[in-house]
Parts: C-alpha cells; sequence; structure tokens
C-alpha cells in the first residue's frame, strides 16, 4: 500500500507558466514533507520541506502548500525554467519514526522552451 | 567529505554473483538510508540505520538483501546470488537526525547495478 503518491507520472509545461505538482498521502502520522529534485544519473536533491504545522512555504520561484485534512500537498514553479525539467519526487516523514523518507513516484517536469 | 559518497558508480555483475556497494555519509550524520530505484520507477526503501544499529529493515526484498554500517560512519549494502530483477539504481541518503526534529536527508549519486 503506497502512503505517498504521486498521480501524474509526467507534466509539460510552456517556459514562463506556473508548474503544479501534486502529491497525496495517506499515514496522518507524517508531520514533514519534502520535495526532492532528481536529474538523469545524479541522486535527488533537497528542493523544499514544509513542517505540518506550515500551510505554505516558499523558496524564490518554488512554493510548497500543505492542505492536512485532504492529506494533499503540491509544489509550485512559477515562472517554470527549462532547468527545471527534472523528475520531482514528493517525500513525508514521521519524527517519531526516525525521519525515515517514504517517496512517492516521481513526476517527469518537461519545461518546453 | 562533503557530500555523500557511493562506490562504485557503477557495477556489471554476472547473475549469481554477490556484489557489495559502499556509502560513505556525511561527517556527523548519524542517520544513513538506502533506497533503489529500478527503471521507470520511483524510490523504494530498503533499510535505516540510526548509528550502526538498523530499526528498520523493513524494505529489504528479501534475505539475499543484507546491510551493515561500522562506526556510525560507512555502510555497506551487500547482495547476495544477484538476479537480474536486482539491477536498479542503489542510492544511499544520509540525514543529521535529532529527536522529535526534521531533516531533510542528502543523497548521494548512486550505484547503478546490472545483472546479466
Amino acid at each position: 500500500d503506497q502512503q505517498v503518491k504521486q498521480n501524474s507520472p509526467s507534466l509539460s509545461v510552456q517556459e514562463g507558466r506556473i508548474s503544479i505538482l501534486n502529491c497525496d498521502y495517506t499515514n496522518s502520522m507524517f508531520d514533514y514533507f519534502l520535495w526532492y529534485k532528481k536529474y538523469p544519473a545524479e541522486g535527488p536533491t533537497f528542493l523544499i520541506s514544509i513542517s505540518s504545522i506550515k500551510d505554505k512555504n516558499e523558496d524564490g520561484r518554488f512554493t510548497v502548500f500543505l492542505n492536512k485534512s485532504a492529506k494533499h500537498l503540491s509544489l509550485h514553479i512559477v515562472p517554470s525554467q527549462p532547468g527545471d525539467s527534472a523528475v520531482y519526487f514528493c517525500a513525508a516523514s514521521a519524527s517519531h519514526a526516525g525521519n525515515m523518507l517514504t517517496f512517492g513516484g516521481g513526476t517527469r517536469l518537461m519545461v518546453k522552451p | 567529505g562533503a557530500g555523500v559518497s557511493q562506490s562504485p558508480s557503477n557495477k556489471v555483475t554476472e547473475k549469481g554473483k554477490d556484489v557489495e556497494l559502499r556509502c560513505d555519509p556525511i561527517s556527523g550524520h548519524t542517520a544513513l538510508y538506502w533506497y533503489r530505484q529500478s527503471l521507470g520507477q520511483g524510490l523504494e526503501f530498503l533499510i535505516y540505520f540510526q548509528g550502526n544499529s538498523a530499526p528498520d529493515k523493513s524494505g529489504l526484498p528479501s534475505d539475499r538483501f543484507s546491510a551493515e554500517r561500522t562506526g556510525g560512519s560507512v555502510s555497506t549494502l551487500t547482495i547476495q546470488r544477484t538476479q537480474q530483477e536486482d539491477s536498479a539504481v542503489y542510492l544511499c541518503a544520509s540525514s543529521l537526525y535529532q529527536v522529535l526534529m526534521n531533516t531533510e536527508a542528502f543523497f548521494g549519486q548512486g550505484t547503478r547495478l546490472t545483472v546479466v
């Protein structure tokens, strides 16, 4: 049973527009959520995170929104750039469980020039 | 070191042989994680270490897989009698674990294992 799901395997966006990547989770014990970005042949790199005590966290062009009641989070990238093309993984952890990350299946974002 | 280091970066092995994958975490990081990514799949959790102990081994796919960590630092993931379905990128990550606090994990570049 997947505890973290990314239902869109791929997303294509025009340069300059907004990219919205979605993630759903089922485990109510998760209290920390992260987004990782992965280029081919490289390990995932941390992008942005949000604690369950917040509903929004912003870092430059990247904003993560958390809706705890819906067990849903999203990553907004504005404006999207061709260099943002990568696979984005949503991850969640529970502070009482050693911060082990549970990942979603990933969404491949393609930003077209 | 500056980041998580994994070796080898690529490994091709014959079916039935044993392989050993190595991970050097970021200095001072007490938590270490192994994941694998099969072709076209997401990140599959394998095992988690806190110091030298492994509180969660639930992700190891079979008894052919084992891992150890010595000195609270380097970890090795061993796959015995490799099978073709073991082919994947094996990723190691480490984090600065703090009780009841959340921190991000940092990943190495991975070891691409191909079983032929």
